[in-house]
């Protein structure tokens, strides 16, 4: 079973601070993504990695930044955390491609004060 | 524009019944559509892929049905448990940029 951790369920920082998301994925997966998820608006894609230290934006992708030094380990970085970044973030990784099914971590929901 | 819209937003029905979710996209050109199913704080999980050539797929007590002319689909749910109480995702992968594009989803309550 393909495993996706998130590193925590829940987070409070103070508008201003750097936050740092962290996932982690166990099978190998080439791709990696992180969604932002918000009451009426779905799922939006923030940025996607097809293979270690590669990015791609996504739809949503002003405000945030990623990395990707290990094939397990797709981060998602608020440099500088505004109230508007308060969601819940997914993190999901696929095989090899876009289009392949996406195995998602459980979520980490923010709170910007 | 592709986009992909879920009817109706929310939905409750008491347990035992069956119950019908639709979706309908305008995403061109067509490459698959999945359904989620995304229990309250978890992550979405895959119930259902269906490609241009298949009109039924079933996981249990989900079927989920394609018509492609129409670009609709739809996901049945029989004899309706209380865990079946969730939002359920259509998702649509677009061939030509190689997109995915997002439902709203679709929220289902199931009442004892």
């Amino acid at each position: 079973d393909v495993k996706v951790t998130q590193s925590s369920r829940y987070l409070v920082k103070r508008t201003g601070e750097k936050v740092f998301l962290e996932c982690v994925q166990d099978m190998d997966h080439e791709n990696m993504f992180w969604y932002r998820q918000d009451p009426g608006l779905g799922l939006r894609l923030i940025y996607f990695s097809y293979d270690v230290k590669m990015k791609e934006k996504g739809d949503i992708p002003e405000g945030y930044s990623v990395s990707r030094e290990k094939k397990e380990r797709f981060s998602l970085i608020l440099e500088s955390a505004s109230t508007n970044q308060t969601s819940m973030y997914l993190c999901a990784s696929s095989l090899w491609g876009v289009q392949e099914t996406q195995y998602f971590g459980p979520g980490t929901r923010l709170l910007v004060l | 524009k592709n986009q992909v819209e879920q009817s109706p937003q929310s939905l409750i029905i008491l347990e035992g019944k069956n119950c019908t979710l639709q979706c309908n996209y305008t995403v061109s050109p067509f490459s698959n559509l999945r359904w989620y199913k995304q229990d309250t704080g978890r992550g979405p999980v895959s119930l259902t892929i269906m490609t241009f050539s298949e009109n039924t797929k079933s996981n249990g007590r989900y079927t989920a049905t394609l018509d492609a002319d129409t670009k609709q689909s739809s996901l049945h749910i029989t004899a309706s448990q209380l865990s079946d109480s969730a939002s359920y995702i259509c998702v649509v992968s677009e061939d030509r940029d190689d997109k995915i594009i997002f439902g709203k989803g679709t929220r289902l309550h199931i009442l004892p």
